[in-house]
């Protein structure tokens, strides 16, 4: 089974809908992250998380809130999804000072 | 501004070449790590490079940390096709706040 798990895979929503993006991991790390690529951009941090007390915004958070259910669970969620978040989303987990895990990715189409 | 800069962003070269992706770095930081996306995939963790001189190897990839110089290469040696990626370096920019600055990644296509 895979360290890092991401649900849905794809989804494809219309503009203004509330949606939810999940990950866990087995790792037993308690640093996460959530991520998102956009082509030629390379990866921009959105949230990061090093325990469930500790929360922290990432470089574009506007738009987007997060929520540390459990050492192995961090959801990312989407208010009102508009166009210009149609992305490709990571999550990501790691000990401190080490390498990043990366789960499967989350294609997302905002309509 | 923190800024990671890679070079080339795309390249295509023949197998059986060597090449070098360049990773350059605008703040202080001794730890780097190279990773590897294959298209429509998830990312893969490469090398960690912890102090200033590390070397790593794996097969026919090497990576270099020069903290002085903020510059990290990624050297491929006799490439061959399966090495098709988009390479992506990230810093560390150290500090209480564990962060990683990415750099807009290298589209490598190797031609058979």
């Amino acid at each position: 089974d895979a360290d890092v798990t991401q649900t849905p895979r794809n989804r494809i929503t219309k503009t203004g809908k509330r949606i939810m993006l999940e990950c866990s991991q087995t790792k037993g790390h308690d640093r996460m992250y959530w991520y998102r690529q956009d082509p030629g951009l390379g990866l921009r941090l959105i949230y990061y998380s090093f325990d469930v007390k500790d929360i922290n915004k990432g470089e574009i958070s506007d738009g987007y809130s997060v929520s540390r259910q459990a050492q192995a669970k961090f959801s990312l969620s989407l208010e009102s999804a508009i166009p210009n978040q149609t992305a490709l989303y990571f999550c990501a987990t790691s000990a401190p000072g080490d390498t990043q895990y990366f789960g499967p990715g989350t294609r997302l189409t905002v309509l | 501004e923190l800024k990671v800069e890679q070079n080339p962003l795309f390249l295509s070269m023949q197998e059986g070449k060597n090449y070098t992706i360049y990773c350059n770095y605008s703040t202080t930081s001794d730890r780097l790590y190279w990773y590897r996306q294959d298209p429509g995939k998830s990312l893969e963790s490469l090398f960690v490079l912890l102090s200033n001189g590390a070397v790593k190897q794996e097969g026919r990839l090497m990576a270099s940390l020069d903290t002085k110089a903020r510059l990290s290469t990624l050297h491929i040696t006799a490439a061959v096709h399966d090495l098709s990626a988009t390479y992506f370096c990230a810093v560390d920019i150290g500090g209480s706040n564990y962060q990683l600055i990415w750099g807009a990644g290298t589209k490598l296509i190797i031609k058979p």
